[in-house]
């Protein structure tokens, strides 16, 4: 099955250290998102992916990065984790141009939680 | 902006009575509307979707909503409420500029579903 994957899957660290949080997809879409889920907030997006040459800023990007190495891999750096950056990340993708619409595809998620 | 509001953070009913989980929306172009359910330890997998056309969807594990223009609401709905149900439930929108709002989608804060034996 075409899918969204992120490693690792649970990862506790602690307040400086850098981070990176990896996601691939075997799903073919051009777009790919980066997430993160709060109790009482849902999710806001971090970052936006169209291709491997555009990368846009969302709602929260302050003290995150991210890179696109190629269609099916898009990474989310913290340069230097603090405690408020503990959540629950979440890879999408997406491919409105074939379908008409922005359904996205959700990897199962990165519990990441900074001491 | 685009924004969804989802009354109620938590939800309770009885195991066979009526779900109606609420979801408002607001946006200056016509919507594209999307409800997501996660269950525990799991990510969000699509429920339903509204794009055009009737109104009325109906999605996965008996749900159905309902696209009210008038109202800017997109309740979900299911006639039988079952212990598997239980789960946080998310309402989404994105709007039909070109690329189908290729930005992301703005969530609701969520709803938990709980089911009383």
């Amino acid at each position: 099955d075409a899918d969204v994957t992120q490693t690792p899957r649970n990862r506790i660290t602690k307040t400086g250290k850098r981070i990176m949080l990896e996601c691939s997809q075997t799903k073919g879409h051009d777009r790919m998102y980066w997430y993160r889920q709060d109790p009482g907030l849902g999710l806001r997006l971090i970052y936006y992916s169209f291709d491997v040459k555009d990368i846009n800023k969302g709602e929260i990007s302050d003290g995150y990065s991210v890179s696109r190495q190629a269609q099916a891999k898009f990474s989310l750096s913290l340069e230097s984790a603090i405690p408020n950056q503990t959540a629950l990340y979440f890879c999408a993708t997406s491919d409105p141009l074939r379908f008409g619409y922005n359904e996205q595809f959700f990897g199962p998620g990165t519990r990441l939680t900074v001491l | 902006a685009q924004s969804v509001t989802q009354l109620g953070s938590h939800v309770s009913v009885s195991e066979g009575a009526l779900v109606l989980l609420r979801c408002n929306y607001s946006s200056s172009v016509p919507p594209y509307l999307f409800w997501y359910v996660q269950y525990p330890n799991q990510g969000l997998q699509l429920l339903l979707k509204y794009t055009t056309g009737a109104t009325l969807v109906k999605g996965i594990n008996g749900f159905e909503a309902e696209f009210k223009k008038s109202e800017t609401s997109f309740h979900l709905t299911k006639p039988s409420a079952h212990m598997s149900d239980a789960a946080e439930y998310f309402c989404a929108v994105s709007d039909q500029r070109s690329g189908g709002g290729a930005d992301g989608l703005t969530f609701g804060k969520g709803t938990h579903l709980i089911i009383q034996p």
